[in-house]
């Protein structure tokens, strides 16, 4: 298996424009989180999807940020307007269990975003 | 509620010494306890995990034991290589719930 697949690697945008990033989670993993990893929060759960829908978005950070799961193999994470506070590393994780032992969340390589 | 922490980092070594990086977590009940490793430019990838009290994961030469009585996770290793320079995360998940807890990770660097 190829494992959790991000696109793009990194992105550079300026403040205000939209910015959109992609996952598809290894095949027959029911579950979905994307986090945010920077050096003064650490590593954020943004969102968390199972069987393709959103069970807990607490972790988003206001309403500049939407996530979508349109199906098992995809889902993407979207900023608009962007702002350079959101420049961070964004991770897409998944899981086939979510309980105790069995959550074992397989991570992408992240997107390196920089918002000027 | 749930929380894990780690010693601060960064954390460095010579080839070959001895590794222990703490973590310590307050849960209650009996939660799992993992170690993810990630590599420069990388994801985190799991490293090991135990389930219950006294378990001992392990994985590439790296070792970990789930206290139960001191509610500790530490991560150990006989001898490290230059290729084990990473950031470690320590993290519990509790049965009922889908959530990790992560620790703040530890950057460890290995001098050859």
């Amino acid at each position: 298996d190829a494992g959790v697949i991000q696109s793009p690697r990194h992105e550079v945008t300026e403040m205000g424009q939209e910015v959109t990033l992609r996952c598809k989670p290894i095949s027959g993993h029911n579950s979905l989180f994307w986090y945010r990893q920077t050096m003064m929060r650490g590593l954020e759960l943004l969102i968390y999807f199972n069987n393709n829908v959103p069970i807990d978005d607490s972790g988003m950070p206001e309403d500049r940020f939407s996530a979508k799961m349109p199906n098992a193999s995809f889902s993407t994470l979207k900023i608009q307007p962007s702002e350079p506070r959101d420049s961070a590393v964004y991770f897409c994780a998944s899981s086939w269990g979510t309980s105790g032992g069995r959550n074992i969340q397989y991570f992408g390589a992240g997107t390196r975003l920089s918002v000027l | 509620g749930d929380s894990v922490t780690q010693m601060e980092g960064p954390v460095t070594l010579s080839e070959e010494a001895f590794l222990t990086i703490n973590c310590t977590y307050t849960a209650t009940g009996y939660p799992s306890l993992f170690w993810y490793v990630q590599y420069p430019g990388e994801g985190l990838q799991l490293l090991l995990k135990a389930t219950k009290a006294d378990d001992k994961g392990s994985n590439k030469g790296f070792e970990a034991t789930y206290r139960k009585e001191t509610t500790s996770f530490h991560l150990e290793k006989g001898s490290v290589q230059v290729s084990d320079s990473a950031v470690y995360f320590c993290a519990l998940t509790r049965d009922s719930n889908y959530q990790l807890i992560w620790g703040a990770g530890t950057k460890l660097i290995i001098k050859p």
